[in-house]
């Protein structure tokens, strides 16, 4: 069974730490991995997508790593802020053509002043 | 471009009756996919349609019906609610439907709720 687990389910921490989620995933046949923020009540923003022949992808202040070797991919964010206050999704699309992703069952971040 | 729309934003039914969301893509994008999130069981995957096809199928009961209009623009149905369906009902949609390195992008969802 393709399944999806992030780790921690909760984290606080105070402003301007570093910090990194995780992600892992049980079958590495994936196409490619993505990672949102979904903010309370909210949609989902997608902040970075990691194609299976990349090993990490950067966009401002986060940097996220594959290995699906090892089925595992984490979320770096650097010098966390209040507004970084969200709840953060991990989703893996396995198969060619269909757009069917997998979710973890996210972790929610807590940015205290 | 506009991103994904979806309507009502907030629903509420009684048990038993019948709803239909609606998710309207983002320009030029064929292919979309319809989410539920619960509280218990996360996120999960409804189905997928493309140029009017459904291309794929999660879990869930025939309650749980689906269209695509030939603008791209998506259904979905659920007939004879149950509280268990109370929930967030996401539409993403992608561009073509076929690249393995593109982007889904999410509307803001419909919040059901069923009484």
């Amino acid at each position: 069974k393709q399944e999806v687990t992030q780790i921690p389910a909760a984290l606080s921490v105070p402003e301007g730490e570093n910090l990194v989620l995780n992600c892992s995933f049980t079958d590495s046949a994936i196409y490619n991995l993505q990672w949102f923020r979904q903010d309370p009540g909210k949609g989902l923003t997608s902040l970075l997508l990691i194609q299976s022949s990349q090993r990490e992808q950067t966009s401002g202040r986060l940097n996220a790593s594959l290995d699906k070797s090892s089925g595992r991919s984490t979320l770096y964010i650097a010098a966390s802020q209040p507004g970084d206050s969200a709840t953060y999704l991990c989703a893996v699309r396995y198969g060619g053509a269909t757009n069917k992703l997998i979710f973890g069952t996210g972790t929610l971040l807590a940015v205290q002043p | 471009k506009a991103g994904v729309t979806q309507t009502p934003r907030y629903l509420i039914k009684t048990r038993g009756q019948q709803v239909t969301l609606s998710c309207s893509p983002i320009s030029g994008h064929r292919s979309v996919s319809w989410y539920q999130q619960t509280p218990g069981q996360g996120l999960q995957f409804l189905f997928e349609y493309f140029s009017e096809t459904q291309r794929n199928k999660g879990n869930f009961p025939g309650r749980f019906s689906g269209r695509q209009f030939s603008n791209s623009r998506s259904e979905m149905n659920v007939s004879t609610l149950e509280l268990g369906d109370s929930a967030l009902y996401l539409c993403a949609s992608r561009g073509s439907g076929t690249s393995i390195g593109e982007t889904q992008y999410f509307g803001p969802g419909t919040r059901l709720l069923v009484l």
